[in-house]
């Protein structure tokens, strides 16, 4: 199992600029979830799927949009880039909503200038 | 007041060291903790899970208090390796999973 991959690793977008950050899990997990991590600061939740075709809203959702049409895939949109989303973007997967363990991607680093 | 609070350090410690790490948090529904480890510039990965009757794994205990909010991590004889940073983490009450991260508290381990 790959786990949970991400891509692109690394990127930069000018202001106003659009993206899209990919996710896949090959766990067949239901829970999905991103977060964007600031320097020095914990993950912040951005927005969350309980299964496909269910997404809902996190702590930090201006700015973002995700879909989750299939269980596997979970991307998160940017649109209108600006500085202050200039982080480190975490995608992760749960097998269940209880307490149970979060695996996570490796992370995009996105720079707005 | 955030949800969950650490100390971010650095700690500093040499080999051999114990050194302790504490958390405490402000949601009362909240059921479950974790602590998760975070290498420099990598993903969290899951270390252990907190459950009030203690969590002992080689080096590692992990401990829940519930009336005082408050969660620890011990690691007896630290090595190198251990270098890193360790977040707190708990988990929000309800069938969502979402979890709440704590700042982190990065040790550094000297030989």
């Amino acid at each position: 199992n790959a786990g949970v991959t991400q891509t692109p690793k690394f990127r930069i977008l000018k202001i106003g600029q659009s993206m899209t950050l990919q996710c896949t899990q090959d766990m067949n997990h239901n829970y999905m979830y991103w977060y964007r991590q600031d320097p020095g600061m914990g993950l912040k939740l951005i927005y969350y799927s309980v299964g496909a075709g269910i997404t809902d809203k996190g702590e930090v959702p201006n700015g973002y949009n995700v879909s989750r049409s299939t269980t596997e895939d979970f991307p998160l949109r940017l649109e209108l880039a600006a500085p202050s989303q200039t982080s480190v973007y975490f995608c992760a997967s749960g097998k269940s909503g209880g307490a149970d363990t979060q695996y996570f991607g490796p992370g995009t680093r996105l720079t707005v200038l | 007041r955030k949800e969950v609070e650490q100390d971010p350090g650095p700690f500093n410690v040499p080999e051999g060291a114990t050194v302790a790490f504490n958390c405490t948090y402000s949601n009362s529904a909240s059921q479950s903790f974790f602590w998760y480890r975070q290498d420099c510039r990598k993903e969290p990965k899951l270390l252990m899970s907190v459950y009030s009757s203690g969590n002992e794994d080689g080096r590692f205990t992990a401990q829940l208090n519930r009336a005082s909010q408050y969660i620890s991590l011990l690691i007896r004889d630290s090595k190198l390796s251990d270098s890193a940073t360790y977040l707190c983490v708990g988990g929000v009450s309800g069938n969502t999973g979402k979890l709440i991260f704590g700042q982190g508290t990065t040790l550094q381990v000297k030989p």
